[in-house]
This record gives C-alpha cells, structure tokens and sequence, in this order.
C-alpha cells in the first residue's frame, strides 16, 4: 500500500540533545513538508523540499535542520537551539502538479524531559 | 499579514446540522482547504475550493466567496464520529498552506 509513514510516534527529549524524527513516503512524490502544531494553534511550516537535495525553511525553521538525500525520505532534526520543542510533528507529501493535495503522516509526538 | 479565522469550538447534536466558518487573508490565493483532525492524529483532507460556490460530497459540502475572504463547512446528518477538529487552510501565491488553529466540533446525543 502506498503511504507515508513517521516514526516513531512518540519520542523523549533530553535537554540539549538532538533528536532526528523519521519521515519516509513511496507515493513516488516530489514534495515533502514538515509541519509543527501546537494546542489551539494551526499549523505551522518547518522545512519543505521540492526536489532531492534541495529545501527550503518555511516560518519557524529556527533550531531545525532537515536533509533530502532520497525522494523518498524526509528527516528532521530537532536541534539543542530549539528550546521549546515539545509539540506535534507532522509530516506529509504532495505531487508538485497537485501541491494543494498534502498527504499527512501519522505524526510524531515530541515531548521533553 | 496573512491570517486564518475560525471558530475555537462548537457543539451540535446528533442528526443535526453544523456549519464552521473560516475567513482568511492571504497574499495571492490559490484554494481554500478544509482537512479533519481527531485527536491525535494526522489530519485528512476533507475538501478543496478554488472558484466561488458550493461543493458537495455527501454528507460534507464547502462554499468559497473569495470575494469576501470567506469559507464554510456544512456537515448534515452529524454522526458521533463527526466528533473532531475541523481545520481551515488557505494556499497563498507561493503554494504554501496557512492553517487555521482549528474549530473543535463536539457532538452530542
């Protein structure tokens, strides 16, 4: 079944550690995105990639980083500098003929110890 | 600035009918989205409008005025399951989502 799949689903934090969050698709799509949502907020646009090995920041891209060395796969790195990094991560994917049809992981939950 | 309105939360009652409205401010416009959300979970795509009117898929049907800035989601015949954030997106001139924070819809027997 084609899809896109985040792992894991919940991960720990430790203060000043970085942490890597899983995003991989095989919809064979060209975008991936990285979004962050928080209680009562919308969300909010981490990184995106248009094409393999190549991305761009979108709002709150402070104390992040992302890599795109396959199509297929997306990862994000929550950095030490990110000092509020408890929240809700999703990834999701699209055709970059169809951006406006974003295709949703199942999110990974983020929280600090 | 580019901004998203809705509604924190509303509450209906099983069979009835719920309308969630969003209005938006965005530079340059490309589609009005409508995704739901339960909790904790991923959100899933629920409609798109791009022209001005109404779009129906059952028992979810979405109107656009893009000359007033402004969207609704009509869900009839609610089911429990109905139960869920109901979240609102505008798509600016760059292809890049706005999201609104989300209306929670609580349903009721």
């Amino acid at each position: 079944d084609g899809g896109i799949t985040q792992s894991p689903k919940y991960l720990f934090r430790k203060e000043g550690q970085n942490v890597t969050l899983s995003c991989e698709q095989n919809l064979n799509h060209d975008a991936m995105y990285w979004y962050r949502q928080d209680p009562g907020q919308g969300l909010r646009l981490i990184y995106y990639s248009q094409i393999v090995n190549d991305f761009q920041k979108g709002d709150i891209a402070e104390g992040y980083s992302v890599s795109r060395e396959k199509k297929e796969s997306f990862p994000l790195t929550v950095t030490s500098a990110q000092k509020n990094p408890t929240a809700f991560y999703l990834c999701a994917s699209s055709t970059l003929r169809e951006q406006e049809t974003q295709y949703f992981g199942p999110g990974t939950r983020l929280l600090v110890l | 600035g580019q901004n998203i309105d809705q509604p924190t939360e509303m509450t209906a009652t099983e069979g009835a009918i719920v309308q969630i409205n969003c209005t938006y401010q965005t530079s340059g416009f490309n589609g009005l989205f409508w995704y739901q959300q339960h909790a904790g979970e991923a959100p899933t795509f629920l409609s798109y409008n791009v022209l001005d009117g109404l779009e129906e898929k059952g028992r979810f049907s979405s109107f656009l005025s893009r000359s007033k800035g402004y969207s609704y989601l009509l869900l009839k015949e609610l089911q429990m399951k109905d139960s869920a954030s109901y979240l609102c997106a505008a798509m600016d001139s760059n292809y890049q989502l706005i999201w609104g924070a989300g209306t929670k819809l609580i349903i009721k027997p």
